[in-house]
């Protein structure tokens, strides 16, 4: 199973929204409503923002949201705060052999 | 409060063996199902296996570990394994152990801090 493809990077500035798109196949992200989002800070773990492509965990700000389009998913940052600025990676389910496929990261940078 | 803890990781020649384990608490463990996920230095995020929630637990394991990683659980212990064997240098990672809701698909929301493992000689 291939890794997902994501942007290396995005940038916007405070205030501003961010699109950040995740391009798979019909055999992960256009096959289930599987998709999960991810942010990762440096030296953390990854931390959960979306699953089932449009849904936030309790405690997630609104500020983040998802959806999906055919073989491409996205993840919107709107708001744009200087905390924002970090890696994000999207994740899509390929069946019961591969639960987990990754993106290929993207870089938000706050500008 | 869900706590993952792995531990095990290391510095191990390549073609050696090491065991990670992941310590869970906070939870009834019997109940979920438990990946490993693994980061390279400076690179993106690597499913490498699962097994399934239950007594009888179903395992599936990425090709690029498949036949040399055993992924195992210890219910009696509350306790997550990889055994990791014939090591290579790609295999150098941050590992992870982390868990979804109970049932849920294709989402992580849980996950330890994570343990070095450095395939050199």
């Amino acid at each position: 199973q291939s890794a997902l493809t994501q942007p290396p990077s995005a940038s916007g500035s405070p205030g501003q929204s961010v699109t950040i798109s995740c391009t798979g196949t019909s055999s992960d992200v256009g096959g289930y409503n599987y998709v999960s989002w991810y942010q990762q800070h440096p030296g953390e773990a990854p931390k959960l923002l979306i699953y089932e492509v449009s849904k936030r965990p309790s405690g997630v700000p609104d500020r983040f949201s998802g959806s999906k389009s055919g073989n491409t998913a996205s993840l919107t940052v709107s708001g744009l705060q200087a905390e924002d600025e970090t890696d994000y990676y999207c994740s899509s389910y390929a069946g019961s052999n591969s639960p987990y496929v990754f993106g290929t990261g993207t870089k938000v940078t706050v500008l | 409060e869900v706590q993952l803890l792995e531990s095990g990781g290391g510095l191990v020649q390549p073609g050696g063996s090491l065991r990670l384990s992941c310590a869970a608490s906070g939870f009834t463990f019997s109940n979920y199902a438990m990946s490993w996920v693994r980061q390279a230095p400076g690179k993106g995020l690597d499913w490498v296996s699962s097994i399934s929630a239950g007594g009888r637990r179903s395992t599936y394991y990425a090709d690029s570990v498949k036949g040399r990683f055993i992924i195992s659980t210890d219910n009696s212990e509350n306790t997550l394994y990889l055994q990791m064997n014939n090591l290579r240098a790609e295999d150098t990672a941050v590992y992870y152990c982390a868990i979804p809701q109970v049932a849920g698909k294709g989402r992580l929301d849980y996950w330890g801090q994570g343990t070095l493992v450095t395939v050199s000689s």
